[in-house]
């Protein structure tokens, strides 16, 4: 099976711009998680969907989205982008089904975003 | 609200020693626990998991981790560290009602050969 697949691996964008992320999850799985890295605030939870819905929101301004497409897929999307967006963007995907579901999430690669 | 914390930011060690990172949970629920590593440069990648059953749990490359429910922990150990071991150790947090992680602050590890 393939592994998690996220696109681009790198990318700088200009303060004020907005960015678009792409994560592939494993097949047959159908939530994905993203969360944002950096060396303050290490690993936070931005979002997850299951199902083309967003299940889950972390805290993070209206700013960041996301959304899921039928085949699974996912982008997340930072609008007017600032200095402190400056991170790695992990997605992670799972065959969590909800309630009282046992399993693990698989990570991508990440895509590290730098901010200038 | 759920919280991780690790007990130990920065831990240097010689090859051979032994290790035992602390990862303390907060959270009313039935969770789901797991020890992630990034190696440098790397992608993470699940060390070990705790679902149920038996506390202790063991994982991949000699790692070990014990769920103590009433002290809500989950600590990881090796008998021995190797340099390839040089790493960074996640402790995470899962409900299972979701497929939300929650992680903890991170534990570098630098082994000296």
């Amino acid at each position: 099976k393939a592994g998690v697949t996220q696109t681009p691996r790198y990318l700088i964008k200009t303060r004020g711009q907005q960015v678009t992320l792409s994560c592939s999850p494993i097949s047959g799985h159908r939530s994905v998680s993203w969360y944002q890295q950096t060396p303050g605030q290490g690993l936070q939870f931005l979002f997850e969907y299951f199902s083309e819905t967003q299940r889950n929101k972390g805290n993070f301004p209206g700013r960041f989205s996301g959304r899921q497409f039928s085949n699974s897929r996912s982008e997340m999307n930072v609008s007017t982008l600032e200095l402190g967006d400056s991170a790695l963007y992990l997605c992670a995907s799972s065959d969590h089904r909800g309630r009282g579901a046992n399993t693990e999430a698989f990570f991508g690669q990440g895509t590290r975003l730098t901010v200038v | 609200a759920q919280s991780v914390s690790q007990h130990n930011h920065h831990v240097i060690l010689s090859e051979a020693a032994s290790l035992e990172l602390g990862c303390n949970y907060s959270y009313g629920g039935t969770v789901n626990l797991f020890w992630y590593v990034q190696y440098p440069g790397q992608h993470l990648q699940l060390l070990l998991k705790y679902f149920s059953g038996d506390p202790l749990v063991k994982g991949i490359k000699g790692f070990e981790a014990e769920f103590i429910k009433s002290k809500f922990s989950f600590n990881l150990r090796k008998p021995s560290v190797q340099w390839s071991d040089t790493a960074e150790y996640f402790c995470a947090v899962m409900s299972s009602n979701t497929g939300k992680l929650i992680f903890g602050q991170g534990t570098t590890l630098q082994v000296k050969p």
